[in-house]
């Protein structure tokens, strides 16, 4: 089974709907991770929480908010869905505190907005 | 400014030729980390290497090598032999030990197709 999941794994919705995307790892990692990857712009982190009491923004937190309902769940909302967040959006965790740790990546949700 | 860049956008080669992919780095940081991933057609990301910057020793792995150089701020994945499973977005990523500690700051990518 893997160690990161995330669901669903292809979604398409309306502009304005609320819609929410969730990450579930068993590796028993603190840090946990969102970001969303856009053709030719890499991946670009939308929010980063280090445990469940510590949530922190990213680069591109504008239009997202969190939560983190226990150390292996971190799910993603979108408030209001606009096309322009139309994009494959990947869940990461990694162990402890430390610039060297490696971030463990799920499957990846491609969102499509209309 | 932590940066990374990826110049090369996309890369084609034909099996067995060998490919260099340059990563370029900016960082305040005097001891950092740098990385390189895989993301096939599949769609997931596949960790491949880690560096710190302490260690300029590069490194093989199988078909893979990694060239870490300070002086130039570079660290290139070169694949010897190329096959068409190599196909796929590569990315180089940045972690500081204190500026964007616990964060990766990724280059944009370069996609390498390998043709049979």
């Amino acid at each position: 089974d893997a160690d990161v999941t995330q669901t669903p794994r292809n979604r398409i919705t309306k502009t304005g709907k609320r819609i929410m995307l969730e990450c579930s790892q068993t590796k028993g990692h603190d840090r946990m991770y969102w970001y969303r990857q856009d053709p030719g712009l890499g991946l670009q982190l939308i929010y980063y929480s280090f445990d469940v009491k510590d949530i922190n923004k990213g680069e591109i937190s504008d239009g997202y908010s969190v939560s983190r309902q226990a150390q292996a769940k971190f799910s993603l909302s979108l408030e209001s869905a606009i096309p322009n967040q139309t994009a494959l959006y990947f869940c990461a965790t990694a162990p402890g505190q430390g610039a060297y740790n490696e971030q463990f990546f799920g499957p990846g949700t491609r969102l499509t907005v209309l | 400014a932590q940066k990374v860049t990826q110049a090369q956008t996309e890369i084609s080669v034909v099996e067995k030729e060998d490919v260099t992919l340059d990563c370029v780095y900016e960082t305040r940081d005097t001891t950092y980390y740098l990385f390189w991933y895989k993301q096939p057609p599949s769609g997931e990301l596949v960790f491949l290497i880690r560096r710190n910057s302490f260690d300029e020793q590069n490194e093989i792995s199988g078909r893979y090598s990694w060239n870490f150089q300070k002086s130039t701020s570079s660290f290139n994945f070169t694949i010897t032999a190329s096959q068409v499973v190599d196909s796929a977005v590569y990315f180089c990523a940045l972690s500081g030990a204190i500026y964007n500690t616990d964060k990766l700051i990724f280059g944009t990518g370069t996609r390498l197709q390998v043709f049979p």
